[in-house]
């Protein structure tokens, strides 16, 4: 069975500061991988998505992902966080781009300015 | 993102009453999914469908119904079976989302 491990339930930035936002998963092959956004009582913005090709994704909003393969992991990174981005995030996977999605219980993350 | 319209936005729905969640898109995709989402809580698969006329239960389809008669529509209703139906409920085409819709009970 897949699943998704979001090991921060919270995290707290200053504006500025560089982000990273863990995600581990279980899959038994290659996984299509996405990071997500939610601002309160909203819908999902896809943040970016992984299929296969160069590890290292590029989205929108400044965000980028690296997919390691040996460590289970795809991690979301943004070198200065505004304080906009202030948010839940969260990470999924699924066996194709048309795919029921798995997701990890999500990062809030606060940003202090 | 995309083009995915679900509503309305806030709903109510009272003790022993059937209530029905829109969903809409212009994506031309087959795939269509429901996701419940709990306060502080991830999200959870009801139903989904891969094509028209065809759709599978997920983990939490009990107290849910759903059809699949047009390509572009795929609405979910919330019935009297469901005992606690208060959350947030999104349709997603993926990958994309809707705007999602509450439901409370009143």
């Amino acid at each position: 069975a897949q699943s998704v491990t979001q090991p921060d339930i919270h995290i707290t930035v200053s504006e500025g500061a560089s982000l990273e936002l863990r995600c581990n998963y279980s899959y038994g092959a290659t996984p299509y991988l996405f990071w997500y956004v939610q601002s309160p009582g909203q819908g999902l913005q896809l943040l970016l998505k992984y299929f296969s090709g160069d590890t290292l994704v590029q989205g929108i909003k400044g965000f980028e992902a690296e997919f390691k393969r040996s460590q289970s992991s795809f991690n979301l990174r943004k070198p200065s966080v505004h304080w906009s981005d202030a948010a839940e995030y969260f990470c999924a996977v699924g066996a194709g781009t048309a795919s029921k999605l798995t997701f990890g219980t999500g990062t809030r993350l606060q940003v202090t300015l | 993102d995309g083009g995915i319209t679900q509503s309305p936005k806030y709903l109510f729905r009272k003790e022993g009453q059937n209530v029905t969640l829109s969903c809409e898109q212009n994506l031309n995709h087959d795939a269509m999914y429901w996701y419940r989402q709990d306060p502080g809580q991830g999200l959870r698969l009801i139903y989904y469908s891969q094509i028209v006329n065809d759709f599978q239960k997920g983990d939490i389809a009990e107290g849910y119904s759903v059809s699949r008669e047009k390509k572009e529509s795929f609405p979910l209703t919330v019935t009297s079976a469901q005992k606690n139906p208060t959350a947030f409920y999104l349709c997603a085409s993926p990958p994309y989302f809707g705007e999602g819709s509450w439901l409370t009970v009143v």
